[in-house]
């Protein structure tokens, strides 16, 4: 069966500084694999979306992600974070039976 | 454009009362529908998805049940909630390219 994993359940970043949350999942074929963030107050929006060809894939926002088949792994990075990225955010695979993550609460420190 | 629509925002229910949750889709025909319950820390689990009128696919065995009466509404309920019922109810929609568009979600609280 289908399932994600986030392994970090909070992380605190200065406003700035890079950020990777961390991402891995199970999938008994080709994952299609998402990144969704929830803003406080706000409903859940897309940030990207792998379904195949290029791993590094760019979202809104200034995100991306890698996809690295050989770690089973779909690391959502910036390389700036600003104190409006403060949120929750959720990995999610699959299709019609999507599957989400526990989520990675964000904190910016400024 | 499309829109979701859930209601009510917030709802607060005695134990052992009934439960009906109304998602409707505009703009949009015959989309995949589903319904999401969130808790601190457990991320979105999701409980039931329907890929059209009358089709309900159940993921976890439980309280509730959901329907889908015409192409555009889904509806979750229970004949009679529990405590552990308490959380935030989120429906919605998927897209042709896979994406889920979500509703403003509803605040349950099982007193």
């Amino acid at each position: 069966a289908q399932s994600v994993t986030q392994p970090d359940i909070h992380i605190t970043v200065s406003e700035g500084a890079s950020l990777e949350l961390r991402c891995n999942y199970s999938y008994g074929a080709t994952p299609y694999l998402f990144w969704y963030v929830q803003s406080p107050g706000q409903g859940l929006q897309l940030l990207l979306k792998y379904f195949s060809g290029d791993t590094l894939v760019q979202g809104i926002k200034g995100f991306e992600a890698e996809f690295k088949r050989s770690q089973s792994s779909f690391n959502l990075r910036k390389p700036s974070v600003h104190w409006s990225d403060a949120a929750e955010y959720f990995c999610a695979v699959g299709l019609v039976d999507m599957r989400f993550g526990a989520g990675t609460r964000l904190t910016v420190k400024p | 454009s499309q829109t979701i629509h859930q209601w009510p925002a917030t709802l607060v229910q005695p134990v052992g009362s009934p439960l009906s949750l109304e998602c409707t889709v505009e703009g949009t025909s015959n989309p995949n529908l589903y319904w999401y319950r969130q808790a601190a820390g457990r991320g979105l689990q999701l409980l039931f998805y329907s890929v059209g009128i009358g089709q309900i696919s159940s993921e976890v065995p439980q309280n509730l049940s959901a329907s889908r009466p015409q192409d555009r509404q889904f509806i979750l309920s229970s004949k009679k909630l529990l405590l552990s019922d308490s959380g935030f109810y989120l429906c919605a929609w998927m897209a042709g390219s896979y994406e889920q568009y979500f509703g403003p979600g509803t605040r349950l609280t099982v007193t």
